[in-house]
């Protein structure tokens, strides 16, 4: 099956520093991928869509300059978290559409990242 | 806009036993997905099951059936012959039709499911 890593997988920074977390699609390619952000026993709330060679689009109420998106290639999508604050902490997850129609243009997960700022 | 409703935050069934999980959702389009996510204390997203909505047959994967009522948008999971591996966090998710906004998911608040031995 397709597989979506996501790096780091957990990671602990001080507030008002920036985290930048990496989504990478290991054996397809993706155009498209998408970022997600999880509280404790909570569902996924979608923060954007990331298009390669292109800006993100941004869900409402998600603040674009603090949430930075890089789609530079075809299998890897960065998330930066910009001076981050203790409210940011969560568990982001990142998702991965195959272009290949075999596929049924399916979403694959990656792992997640727990980010906790102190 | 487009919701995905799960009315039970919890459940729970004995090993070897059959449960439903519900899921109603609101939409005015005619080409959708529904699917449904299985979310284990790893957290890793695993996709359980999926149902077009063009499609009037019930989606099956061995002992995960959906009821799927297009008129009533409601789109249950059944779990035949539970077991303990079953147990996790269990989501309803909706996505338009491919050509419509890159296909993002919508998913439900989630039902904890607990299979006790």
């Amino acid at each position: 099956g397709a597989v979506v890593s996501q790096h780091p997988s957990r990671v602990i920074c001080k507030s008002g520093t920036s985290v930048k977390i990496e989504c990478r699609s290991l054996d397809f390619q993706a155009t498209t991928m998408f970022w997600y952000r999880q509280f404790p026993k909570q569902s996924l709330m979608l923060m954007a869509t990331s298009n390669e060679g292109s800006k993100a689009t941004y869900e409402q109420g998600v603040e674009k300059d603090k949430f930075l998106i890089n789609h530079a290639s075809l299998t890897l999508s960065t998330l930066t978290v910009t001076s981050a604050h203790p409210e940011d902490s969560s568990f982001y997850i990142c998702s991965a559409r195959a272009d290949t129609s075999g596929f049924y243009n399916e979403q694959f997960f990656g792992p997640g990242t727990r980010l906790t700022v102190l | 806009a487009q919701t995905v409703t799960q009315s039970q935050p919890e459940m729970s069934v004995q090993e070897a036993e059959t449960v439903t999980l519900s899921c109603t959702y609101d939409t005015s389009e005619s080409d959708y997905y529904l699917f449904w996510y299985k979310q284990p204390p790893s957290r890793q997203m695993i996709l359980v099951i999926r149902q077009e909505a063009y499609k009037q047959q019930n989606a099956t994967e061995n002992r995960f059936s959906v009821n799927f009522q297009k008129a009533a948008k409601s789109f249950s999971l059944k779990i035949s012959d539970s077991q303990l591996g079953d147990a996790a966090m269990y989501f309803c998710a909706y996505r338009r039709g491919i050509y419509n906004q890159g296909g993002k998911l919508i998913f439900g608040q989630g039902t904890e499911l607990s299979v006790k031995p």
